[in-house]
């Protein structure tokens, strides 16, 4: 069975950093693509970045590009969502997704002062 | 941006019924190696999106065949026919052909 478990979460300044991991087990991690996506309090789906099965491609959303760093682990069957200078907008539900199939619980962000 | 157009925004169902959910996209999403990566997701209140559909019209793994897509280049459909009350929710359609991926504005599915 796919499991997809994140983890990180919290209440963080804004300006401040948070990393994100998400521990997946039931497939082999490394043949596939990952992707972060986010869902602000009460409102829709936004795709935040992608890596390839290897790492050696990474895509993001432009509000991200620079301050967010998607990575992975496949020794550890672990992706990552490295967060520096966060912004109140950043404030979300964020969940991991393999191949845009499976998906976590999700790990709550509170970019708040 | 694809800009990806969901209609309606709510959707009042009586259980039994069928309905359909409209998403257009403002350029075509037919990926150079020939496929097109429209996804439709059900997302059920407190609960992670589950996928329905991938690329347009395949029915993911325990997916009841109440459910499907149709569609191409820039209009597609979901169809929910003899509708549960598991099926309520708020759907979303996706697609990944083009970087930034983008999800339409979903479609709350209620009880008339």
């Amino acid at each position: 069975e796919v499991q997809l478990v994140e983890s990180g979460g919290g209440l963080v300044q804004p300006g401040r950093s948070l990393k994100l991991s998400c521990a997946a087990s039931g497939f082999t991690f490394s043949n596939y693509g990952m992707a972060w996506v986010r869902q602000a309090p009460t409102k829709g789906l936004e795709w935040v970045a992608t890596i390839s099965y290897d790492g050696s491609s990474t895509y993001y959303r432009d509000s991200v590009k620079g301050r967010f760093t998607i990575s992975r682990d496949n020794a550890k069957s672990t992706l990552y969502l490295q967060m520096d200078s966060l912004r109140s907008e950043d404030t979300a539900t964020y969940y991991c997704a393999s191949r845009l199939a499976y998906w976590g619980q999700g790990t709550l962000v509170t970019v708040s002062s | 941006d694809v800009l990806m157009t969901q209609t309606p925004v709510s959707l009042p169902v009586s259980l039994g019924g069928q309905v359909s959910i409209s998403c257009r996209s403002s350029q075509s999403l037919v990926h150079s190696d020939g496929n097109t990566y429209l996804h439709w997701y059900l997302q059920k209140p407190g609960q992670s999106p589950q996928l329905l559909i991938y690329r347009v019209s395949n029915r993911f793994s325990g997916v009841p065949d109440r459910f499907s897509g149709s569609g191409s280049g820039t209009d597609f459909t979901l169809k929910i026919s003899r509708v549960e009350p598991e099926d309520l929710g708020v759907y979303y359609c996706l697609q990944s052909t083009h970087f930034p991926n983008t999800f339409g504005a979903g479609t709350k599915l209620e009880l008339k």
